[in-house]
C-alpha cells in the first residue's frame, strides 16, 4: 500500500515571508498524482494545488508551488508572501491509479504576524 | 456549482446509540469517499463508491458500520451501535472519475463525540 509521510507536525512562518512544507511517498506505481490540500478551522478541505507524476514541470498556482522530486518521491510545498489566511493544516495526498487517496498526517502552519 | 453537503455538521450521542450521516455529493461525481479523521491525523478511507458499488470497504468495520449509495447518488453511512473511540469527524468526497478532473471535493464533515 502507498504511504505518505509529512515528518513536520508544526510549522511556523512570519507573515510576507516563505515556508516550505515537506512530504514523501512511497509507491511503486509510475503513474499517480499528489496534492496539497488546506484544512482551516472549518474542517473543509481545500485542493490547493495538484502534481500529475508524468509532469516533470513543477506545478505552480500563485503564491503556492511545489517541489516534485520524482525518483526521490518527495514532493515538498512552498508558499511566498506568507499570508495570515494561509494558516491551516495542510494535508498532502497521493491519487493511486485505483482511484484511491492516502493522505499524511499533516502539517499544522501558524502564520504570525 | 454547488459543493459536497454534509449533514449534521455535530452529532453528540450516548454510547451503544445508533448514529446516521448523511452526504450529497457534487451532481455528476461517480466516485463517493468516507473518510474519519481523528484528531490531529488525516482522513483514513472507511468505502469508497463507484457510482452505487462499493468497490473498496476494506478499512470499514463491518460488526457495526454500514453504507449505502441508493441510485448512486447520495449516501448515507451509519454506526450502530457507536462507541467511544468513534468520536471523530467523518468527512464525504466525491470525485468525476475523469482524467482530467483529479482531485475530490470534501464536504465540511460530521464531528462525532460519543460519550
Amino acid at each position: 500500500a502507498q504511504t505518505v509521510t509529512q515528518s513536520q507536525p508544526e510549522m511556523s512562518v512570519q507573515e510576507a515571508e516563505t515556508v516550505t512544507l515537506s512530504c514523501t511517498y512511497d509507491t511503486s506505481e509510475s503513474d499517480y498524482y499528489l496534492f496539497w490540500y488546506k484544512q482551516p478551522p472549518s474542517r473543509q478541505m481545500i485542493l490547493v494545488i495538484r502534481q500529475e507524476a508524468y509532469k516533470q514541470q513543477n506545478a505552480t498556482e500563485n503564491r503556492f508551488s511545489v517541489n516534485f522530486q520524482k525518483a526521490a518521491k518527495s514532493f515538498s510545498l512552498k508558499i511566498s508572501d506568507s499570508q495570515l489566511g494561509d494558516a491551516a493544516m495542510y494535508f498532502c495526498a497521493y491519487r493511486s491509479t485505483g482511484n484511491q487517496f492516502y493522505f499524511g498526517t499533516g502539517t499544522s502552519l501558524t502564520v504570525i504576524p | 456549482e454547488a459543493g459536497v453537503v454534509q449533514s449534521p455538521r455535530y452529532k453528540i450521542i450516548e454510547k451503544k446509540q445508533p448514529v446516521a450521516f448523511w452526504c450529497n455529493p457534487i451532481s455528476g461525481h461517480n466516485t463517493l469517499y468516507w473518510y474519519r479523521q481523528n484528531l490531529g491525523q488525516g482522513p483514513e478511507l472507511l468505502i469508497r463508491y463507484e457510482n452505487e458499488e462499493a468497490v473498496d470497504d476494506s478499512q470499514l468495520p463491518k460488526d457495526r458500520f454500514s453504507a449505502e449509495r441508493l441510485k448512486g447518488v447520495d449516501s448515507t453511512l451509519k454506526i450502530q451501535p457507536a462507541e467511544l473511540g468513534d468520536s471523530a469527524v467523518y468527512l464525504c468526497a466525491s470525485r468525476k472519475a475523469d482524467r482530467r478532473n483529479t482531485e475530490a471535493f470534501f464536504g465540511q464533515g460530521t464531528r462525532l463525540t460519543v460519550v
